[in-house]
């Protein structure tokens, strides 16, 4: 079955580039997506890429995704404390039509 | 404003009790979702809804119901025989005009813990 994951914290410092992984096995995936969520807070979609790019830019996100290696990557550059929360990737599967989500990685940014 | 509200924040369970959580959108959207969020875990399906009066169950359907009589609510009941019911659930919604690009709306979520 479908099966998306991620590392579980990722800390940086204020200022410098954060980068968060996510792999997935699905190779239906038609569109890949990013959100995040603030503690005690639902999921906010940030951005999305379709399986045909390889790279999206919006701001001081840029989503990277290597269809080969089926893996997926967000930079937030700039990193800031208002950037700490949980962030999510999710793969849309073409064959069953669902969502499938990661565990989601938590990212905390320190002064 | 726009959105999609879930009542109430926290919402407390005791034992062979059910239970029902709030969810409202005003957004229009035909396609209305239930999740189940634990620490560490992704998020979890368990109903989703993509027109009024029709449901499917999700991954985790057992020990939940749901209802969907108009479009702007989806209501879900957690159940007696849902045993491991603490966790955080969050609703979503979403107009599904395009099936395969989905964009999600959230809302602010319901914490149920068992007392």
């Amino acid at each position: 079955g479908e099966d998306v994951e991620q590392s579980l914290f990722l800390s940086v410092r204020e200022g410098d580039s954060s980068v968060i992984n996510c792999t997935y096995t699905d190779s239906s995936s038609t569109y890949l997506y990013w959100y995040k969520q603030e503690p005690g807070a639902g999921l906010q979609l940030l951005t999305y890429i379709f399986s045909n790019m390889d790279m999206k830019q919006d701001q001081r996100l840029t989503v990277l995704l290597n269809k080969k290696d089926k893996h997926l990557s967000l930079r937030i550059a700039d990193t800031q404390t208002g950037d700490s929360a949980i962030y999510f990737c999710a793969e849309r599967s073409y064959n069953t039509d669902k969502l499938i989500f990661g565990t989601g990685t938590r990212l905390q940014v320190f002064p | 404003d726009g959105g999609i509200t879930q009542s109430p924040k926290y919402l407390f369970r005791k034992e062979g009790q059910n239970v029902t959580l709030s969810c409202e959108q005003n957004l229009n959207h035909d396609a209305m979702y239930w999740y189940r969020q634990d620490p560490g875990q992704g998020l979890r399906l368990i109903y989703y809804s993509q027109i009024v009066n029709d449901f499917q169950k999700g991954d985790i359907a057992e020990g939940y119901s749901v209802s969907r009589e108009k479009k702007e609510s989806f209501p879900l009941t957690v159940t007696s025989a849902q045993k491991n019911p603490t966790a955080f659930y969050l609703c979503a919604s979403s107009s599904r005009v395009s099936a395969t690009n989905e964009k999600l709306f959230f809302g602010s979520g319901t914490q149920l813990s068992v007392l």
